[in-house]
């Protein structure tokens, strides 16, 4: 059973500080998007890759975030210094790169910036 | 702007209700559109989804959707709903040639036993 698989599940952190959440992915999808969930916005598309390169991060706030893909199998999300309104649920989600795709979406992790 | 729209913020239903969640895009051309249901401390899941062909579709747990395109809607429906479909239901969409999906606020469904 192919899942997304995403880490930490949960972290709490102090403002400031860097915060690294990882996906990775089911095998042979090609394209993966990072989503922001809040009770005020709602889920937001942060940023997506295909086949590695970043063909939209207009949703990201450039100055503090950063998203990257090492390699086919892992994608990062960067939080640099991270503040308390980056508090939320930050999911990962992965498609096989055709248009109109469907989406399988990671476990999420649950983010509280103290 | 473009958008997606969910009416009913929070519906609280009892058991063996029939339920129907609305859901408006205002996208012009061809979309594809998404019903994502998402339990409580979970991630998203996909309930169902419209590529082309007939509108009526069919998802898991008893779920379908009915896509009018004259009234751009896409609303879930079920006919008698458990206490188990107690979620947030999510209607997403994306426009043709575009990886872009867009997802409404969510509609939190609460089903009393």
């Amino acid at each position: 059973d192919a899942r997304v698989t995403q880490t930490p599940r949960h972290k709490v952190t102090e403002m400031g500080q860097e915060v690294t959440m990882r996906c990775q992915p089911i095998l042979g999808h090609n394209t993966v998007f990072w989503y922001r969930q809040t009770m005020m916005q709602g889920l937001e598309l942060l940023a997506y890759f295909r086949n590695r390169a970043p063909l939209d991060d207009s949703g990201m706030p450039k100055d503090r975030f950063s998203a990257e893909m090492p390699d086919a199998t892992l994608a990062t999300l960067k939080i640099q210094p991270s503040e308390p309104r980056d508090s939320a649920v930050y999911f990962c989600a992965s498609g096989t790169g055709q248009f109109q795709e469907t989406q399988y979406f990671g476990p999420g992790t649950r983010l509280l910036v103290l | 702007a473009q958008s997606v729209s969910q009416h009913n913020h929070h519906v609280i239903l009892s058991e063996a209700a029939s339920l129907e969640l609305g859901c408006n895009y205002s996208y012009g051309g061809t979309v594809n559109l998404f019903w994502y249901v998402q339990y409580p401390g979970q991630h998203l899941q996909l309930l169902l989804k419209y590529f082309s062909g007939d509108p009526l579709v069919k998802g898991i747990k008893g779920f379908e959707a009915e896509f009018i395109k004259s009234k751009f809607s896409f609303n879930l429906r079920k006919p008698s709903v458990q206490w188990s479909d107690t979620a947030e239901y999510f209607c997403a969409v994306i426009p043709y040639n575009n990886n872009d999906m867009r997802f409404g606020a969510g509609t939190r469904l609460t089903v009393k036993p």
